[in-house]
């Protein structure tokens, strides 16, 4: 059972178009992380979430970490192809406790 | 180097050899993780360093695992008798924070190639 849930699994849309991202456990996190990773490279951090009900915004993308702290969202706006990558959510459930990650979402952005 | 190192880059190997990873993370971080990922897949936790503290070898997924962290600094990750199911991308990441909300800095990886 994986303890985060990430959907879809792959998202294929055309350049401009906007996306949702979800991440969603059944535990409860202290803070979660989004990464983005490419293709022969390691993931590399986007955004840090601790707060219930937080919403940061980074450019073209949001990220909400629900008032429970259960679950999280990446909202991109008018998507462009240099966001093509892997996208990971990682929660730790305790401020001292290693971080796991979810399965990712693979986003492709057509031209 | 600024990032974390890692080597080799490629390996490839018959089933039953044994293999060595190497990590040299980034100078000054106390915490250093191993994961495992798969084609496409996502980031499966094998075992963390945090200082002097033992570490957290919770992911490894048999005894055939092992690590170590010599003087805080650089990390081997061992797969003794290799099988086809060990081929996988192993990537290390360290953190200059102890915790969680730390971000991690991950190398490019080290891609096993079991045949």
């Amino acid at each position: 059972t994986q303890l985060l849930e990430q959907s879809p699994q792959f998202l294929s849309i055309q350049e401009g178009e906007n996306l949702t991202v979800y991440c969603n456990s059944s535990s409860v996190f202290s803070s979660l992380q989004w990464y983005r990773q490419e293709p022969g490279e390691g993931p590399v951090l986007l955004v840090t979430v601790v707060t219930g009900g937080e919403v940061k915004k980074l450019k073209r993308l949001t990220f909400q970490f629900g008032d429970a702290r259960k679950d999280s969202s990446l909202h991109i706006t008018a998507a462009q192809t240099g966001d093509t990558g892997l996208y990971l959510c990682a929660g730790a459930q305790t401020s001292g406790s290693r971080l796991t990650f979810g399965e990712g979402t693979q986003l492709t952005v057509n031209p | 180097g600024a990032g974390v190192s890692q080597s080799p880059s490629n390996k490839v190997t018959e089933k039953g050899k044994d293999v060595e990873l190497r990590c040299d993370p980034i100078s000054g971080h106390t915490a250093l993780y191993w994961y495992r990922q798969s084609l496409g897949q996502g980031l499966e936790f094998l075992i963390y360093f945090q200082g002097n503290s033992a570490p957290d070898k919770s992911g490894l997924p048999s005894d055939r695992f092992s690590a170590e962290r010599t003087g805080g600094s650089v990390s081997t990750l061992t797969i003794q008798r290799t099988q086809q199911e060990d081929s996988a991308v192993y990537l290390c990441a360290s953190s200059f924070f102890p915790s969680a909300a730390g971000e991690l800095f991950f190398g490019e990886g080290s891609r096993l190639t079991v045949l």
